[in-house]
């Protein structure tokens, strides 16, 4: 069936460096993708959109990526921060229009 | 800043006892979600409202679950009789529209059957 999933469970890295976050899915009619940061015992809170007549869009710190011919998104953090250490999820809504979430990358920010 | 608030934050119920969690979505948002998200696992829908009409509940399990948004605004969702599988996260998330707009998550229900 459709779904949405992450390659890497757990990201580590030092302060300071650049995080990349991947997802792949799987639904071709998936034409809006949400990333979303949630921290323990929190809900998840919006970070950024992309809508899939683009294949970038940058915010504060962040950027994604999509590239449709492969089905792919990424989340890239510029400077992680200690503060940036969370789980986060991929969302996409397909034809359905509802936010279907994937596993979740956990990461790891060491001072 | 307006926010999604739920209520209550934590619970815990014993099996076969009723469960009720509320939700008020931020104000002018028309749709409304419920998820359900067990630790280590991303949320999954269970129901979703446009207004006061549910437009989706095909993952709600309907022999226990039911929701309700009877004015189109806060939100209801109960469990009834609660079994040990149960516990989990329960979110409730809205957004201005159904199509292609971001939803806004509130800090959930972390439901705990004994």
């Amino acid at each position: 069936g459709e779904s949405v999933g992450l390659h890497l469970p757990t990201l580590s890295v030092q302060e300071g460096d650049n995080s990349i976050i991947n997802c792949a899915y799987s639904n071709s009619a998936s034409d809006y993708f949400i990333w979303y940061k949630q921290e323990s015992g929190k809900g998840p809170q919006f970070i950024i959109d992309i809508r899939s007549n683009m294949d970038k869009r940058q915010g504060q710190r962040v950027t994604v990526l999509l590239n449709k011919t492969v089905k792919h998104l990424s989340l890239q953090i510029a400077a992680t921060q200690p503060g940036d250490s969370a789980v986060y999820f991929c969302a996409e809504t397909g034809g359905s229009y509802i936010p279907t979430f994937g596993r979740g990358t956990s990461l790891i920010v060491h001072p | 800043e307006a926010e999604v608030a739920q209520s209550p934050r934590y619970k815990i119920t014993e099996k076969s006892q009723a469960v009720a969690f509320w939700c008020d979505p931020i104000s002018g948002h028309a749709t409304l979600y419920w998820y359900r998200q067990i630790l280590g696992q991303g949320p999954e829908l269970l129901v979703q409202f446009q207004d006061e009409s549910v437009v989706d509940d095909s993952q709600l399990p309907k022999d226990r679950f039911s929701a309700e948004r009877l004015k189109g605004v806060d939100s209801t969702l109960k469990i009834q009789p609660a079994e040990l599988g149960d516990s989990a996260m329960y979110l409730c998330a809205s957004s201005l529209g159904s199509v292609n707009t971001e939803a806004f998550f509130g800090q959930g229900t972390r439901l705990t059957v004994v």
